[in-house]
């Protein structure tokens, strides 16, 4: 049974500071993974999409990579700012689609 | 891209009565729709998988007799919560199934319902 893991649960960092957001999972057999923000009562934002045969994608100030055979996948976010302050989610594709319980990421002013 | 209009945003009901939720996909034809809730602090949670013109597919746990799930055209899939009581008070949230249910597509989610049951 597929689990996706999101490390750290909550996160808290100076604005302007780079910070890696780590998802990991069971099984690599995956068709592809997302990463999604999610402001508090609100629904999903795609942030970007990572196909199985991809390593990487970069969206502006954000880059996510995955790595099938470790079952990892990081998003990296650069020069961060307050209006990132967000619930960040990773979620796999296989037969459906699975989260993780996401990191809440507090960007301080 | 696509967009999933999803109705209302936002509910409070009284315990005992239904609540109809919508979701649209609003500029493509979504053969599989999906629903989940979340619960505060807690990842969010497929309840069924809906096809157009078929019976829903419910997850483990969730009571089919309770979320009436139908998804009668390509473009609207609706979720009634029947006889809600105060624990279904949660974050229900749709999302279309990669365009025609395509494995490298990405999902297309709803805005979510904020549901309150008083």
């Amino acid at each position: 049974k597929q689990e996706v893991t999101q490390i750290p649960a909550a996160l808290s960092v100076p604005e302007g500071e780079n910070l890696v957001l780590n998802c990991s999972f069971t099984d690599s057999a995956i068709y592809n993974l997302q990463w999604f923000r999610q402001d508090p009562g609100k629904g999903l934002t795609s942030l970007l999409l990572i196909q199985s045969s991809q390593r990487e994608q970069t969206s502006g100030r954000l880059n996510a990579s995955l790595d099938k055979s470790s079952g990892r996948s990081t998003l990296y976010i650069a020069a961060s700012q307050p209006g990132d302050s967000a619930t960040y989610l990773c979620a796999l594709r296989d037969d459906k689609i699975i989260f993780g319980k996401g990191t809440r990421l507090h960007i301080l002013p | 891209g696509a967009v999933v209009s999803q109705h209302p945003s936002w509910v409070i009901c009284k315990s005992g009565t239904s609540v109809k939720i919508e979701c649209r996909s609003l500029d493509f034809q979504a053969t599989t729709m999906f629903w989940y809730r979340q619960f505060p602090k807690q990842s969010l949670m497929l309840m069924a998988t809906s096809n157009e013109g078929s019976k829903a597919t419910y997850e483990q746990g969730v009571e089919k007799d309770k979320f009436l799930i139908n998804h009668a055209s390509l473009t609207l899939s609706t979720l009634t919560v029947t006889s809600a009581h105060p624990e279904d008070s949660s974050f229900y949230i749709c999302s279309a199934g990669g365009l025609r249910g395509k494995a490298n597509y990405g999902y297309t989610f709803g805005s979510g319902t904020r549901l309150t049951v008083v």
